[in-house]
């Protein structure tokens, strides 16, 4: 079983609809990452958190460190929204590095 | 503007040669990795440098050698010994503690 867990792999959606793409991990964790990976292949960071809830635009972070989750929303979601979106945890405490869950494919059709 | 620079962007490689992929960052950052991503797989760590003239293995080290001889350089080497070296790297830079990532836009390798 990975670590990080994301669902749903792939979601097609209508322009304007309400994204909710979620993560689940298995390990203690300093905090999460949200990241977005367009065709081309560089990745942006959307969010670090460690608790509770990020706001950035049309984009919401929450996570809940007692059940080991946390979503990514997209409020009025848009084409250019589409991109793979992807968890990584970062576990601190020595350990470097992030890991990954697979992503979700995302796509906004007009 | 601030950022990382990963070149050349594609790059292929014969089989049996040695490749070296190039990471700069002027982020003043203290850490760089290098990635690998496959299709259908998350990133996988491959190494990490959190001070210069020092590095550490990541989980999937076995075929690569890196060297940081200078905070703004991680060049990543791609041996004869890594047998599926067909993949998309990604190199990354943070500050020290727990700092957001700051991605490159990626090389991808292809074997001739």
């Amino acid at each position: 079983k990975n670590e990080v867990e994301q669902s749903p792999q792939n979601l097609t959606a209508q322009e304007g609809e309400f994204i909710t793409i979620n993560c689940s991990y298995s390990v203690g964790i300093s905090a999460l990452h949200w990241l977005q990976q367009h065709p081309g292949g560089g990745i942006v960071s959307l969010f670090m958190l460690s608790s509770g809830k990020k706001k950035h635009g049309r984009l919401i972070a929450t996570i809940n460190i007692q059940e080991k989750h946390s979503s990514l929303h997209i409020t009025a979601s848009h084409p250019r929204d589409s991109a793979v979106y992807i968890c990584a945890v970062f576990r601190g405490g020595g350990a470097d590095g992030l890991t990954f869950g697979k992503g979700t494919h995302l796509i906004i059709q007009p | 503007d601030g950022g990382i620079t990963q070149s050349p962007k594609y790059l292929f490689r014969k089989e049996g040669q040695n490749v070296t992929l190039s990471c700069e960052q002027n982020l003043n950052h203290d850490a760089m990795y290098w990635y690998r991503q496959d299709p259908g797989q998350g990133l996988r760590l491959i190494y990490y440098s959190q001070i210069v003239n020092d590095f550490q293995k990541g989980d999937i080290a076995e075929g690569y050698s890196v060297s940081r001889e200078k905070k703004e350089s991680f060049p990543l080497t791609v041996t004869s010994a890594q047998k599926n070296p067909t993949a998309f790297y990604l190199c990354a830079s943070k500050r020290y503690g727990d700092q957001p990532q700051h991605f490159g836009d990626g090389t991808r390798l292809s074997i001739l």
